[in-house]
């Protein structure tokens, strides 16, 4: 099975912080990741697909990149709306292991 | 746009099977999709993928699950199902289900609300 660890685990963070999360993965899913975002009591939304390409309606301050086995998802300019969870998750192979998940808080 | 929603009962006696109904508007089982997913989230905890099925009725399960699991759709109904057998209280979460939304794609685009499904006696 193919393990997705990220880090760091929580992250403190100002407005308008550059944010930069870490994904990695136990053996190469090519580009097969996504980023999700979650807040309290609230569904994932996602983010980026295919690794890099950005969901629709999806704040251009977020990008994805990345391939192989490590992975970054980084938010431009931190918007008081950004502080949730991320969570990436791998769907190479037909599976679709998640990794444990970001907190960014308020510093 | 898709929309999702999840249904079955919220509380489930431990041994006994979970099942979940998760019903598709704004689009078919076949376009909204054509992978669907259904994930779960302990108290507290982070995201747990359990399987995907494609609209024909292919299946993708979790290993850690798949002795206990049952997944299927119901183009007639426009719904898909999950059912997990032999429960007990670690099977307590928030059950998801979700749709792709995209051809070639396996990220998911549009999810339900979720529903708590609690094992106890």
């Amino acid at each position: 099975d193919i393990q997705m660890t990220q880090s760091p685990s929580t992250l403190s963070a100002s407005v308008g912080d550059r944010v930069t999360i870490t994904c990695r993965a136990s053996q190469s899913v090519n580009s097969w990741l996504a980023w999700y975002q979650q807040k309290p009591g609230k569904a994932p939304h996602l983010l980026i697909y295919k690794a890099s390409s950005l969901d629709s309606g999806v704040p251009s301050r977020f990008s994805g990149s990345g391939s192989g086995t490590e992975f970054t998802l980084t938010i431009s300019s931190l918007q008081p709306d950004d502080f949730a969870t991320y969570y990436c998750q791998q769907y190479n192979d037909y599976s679709g292991t998640f990794g444990q998940g970001t907190k960014v808080e308020i510093k | 746009q898709v929309q999702l929603q999840e249904s079955g009962p919220g509380l489930v006696k431990p041994s006994q099977t979970l099942s979940l109904t998760c019903t598709v508007s704004g689009g078919s089982i076949s376009s909204g999709g054509p992978y669907w997913s259904w994930i779960r989230q302990h108290p507290v905890k982070g995201l747990e993928w359990i399987g995907y099925i494609y609209y024909s009725g292919r299946t993708y399960y979790n290993p850690s699950l798949k002795s206990r699991l049952t997944i299927s759709v119901d183009t007639s109904k426009n719904q898909l199902s999950l059912k997990l057998s032999s429960v007990t209280a670690a099977d307590t979460a928030v059950y998801y289900c979700a749709s792709a939304g995209r051809l070639g794609e396996l990220s998911l685009r549009y999810w339900g609300q979720g529903t708590l499904v609690t094992v106890s006696s």
